[in-house]
């Protein structure tokens, strides 16, 4: 089974100032990959960044990175330079590439933060 | 290129009835996912589909089910509604063969009364 675990239920930043949302996760899979989204209050689910647990660099998209620790087994997300546009919901997931669990993402709680002027 | 589309994007039903819902997926993309969102239990997987086969499928109850035509396009179906049943439901299309990110569509907001 995997479990995504996401321990802010909110967090406040100043604008641009960076941040970062903590995801730690649990799986048996030897390969897997490790998701972000972004859920503004509209309620689409838009796709921030990827890391998939053989890459030994971590991702970045423009603003986003993640901070892989395979050991410690945590997918964090930080945003540098945050905008008031950042303002979301945030959910960390996961997709196993064995057995049956291959083609589903499985979700943490997520993490609502918001940016202050 | 277009994103996913969800019909309808807002659904008011009673209990007891039945909903069909529709996705249509990104164009080339094969593999559909359905996820239910309620403030209770987040987000949980219900089911996907690729090539009109069910390939993997959630613990829901058999009043949820889906299914998948040949051009991609793919509908969800919920019987007997219950209160419970209220919620945001996504559909994500994904290609096959790669990381696997999914695009999701805006989502059907049903609210069952």
């Amino acid at each position: 089974a995997q479990k995504i675990t996401q321990t802010q239920p909110g967090m406040f930043v100043q604008e641009k100032e960076a941040v970062t949302l903590d995801c730690t996760y649990d799986t048996s899979d030897q390969s897997y990959g490790l998701f972000w989204y972004k859920q503004p209050s509209s309620g689409e689910m838009i796709f921030l960044i990827y890391q998939g647990s053989y890459d030994e660099q971590n991702a970045t998209e423009g603003r986003y990175s993640l901070n892989f620790q395979k050991a410690r087994k945590s997918a964090n997300l930080v945003i540098s330079a945050s905008q008031l546009g950042d303002s979301a919901m945030y959910f960390c997931a996961m997709r196993g590439y064995s057995g049956g669990s291959n083609y589903k993402l499985t979700f943490g709680k997520g993490t609502l933060l918001t940016v202050n002027p | 290129k277009a994103g996913v589309t969800q019909t309808p994007r807002y659904l008011i039903k009673t209990r007891g009835q039945q909903v069909t819902l529709s996705c249509s997926p990104i164009s080339g993309h094969r593999s559909v996912s359905w996820y239910q969102q309620t403030p209770g239990q987040g987000l949980q997987f219900l089911f996907e589909y690729f090539s009109e086969t069910q390939r993997n499928k959630g613990n829901f109850p058999g009043r949820f089910s889906g299914r998948q035509f040949s051009n991609s396009r793919s509908e969800m179906n919920v019987s007997t509604l219950e209160l419970g049943d209220s919620a945001l439901y996504l559909c994500a299309s994904s290609l096959v063969g790669t990381q696997g990110e999914q695009f999701f569509g805006p989502g059907t907001r049903l609210t069952v009364l």
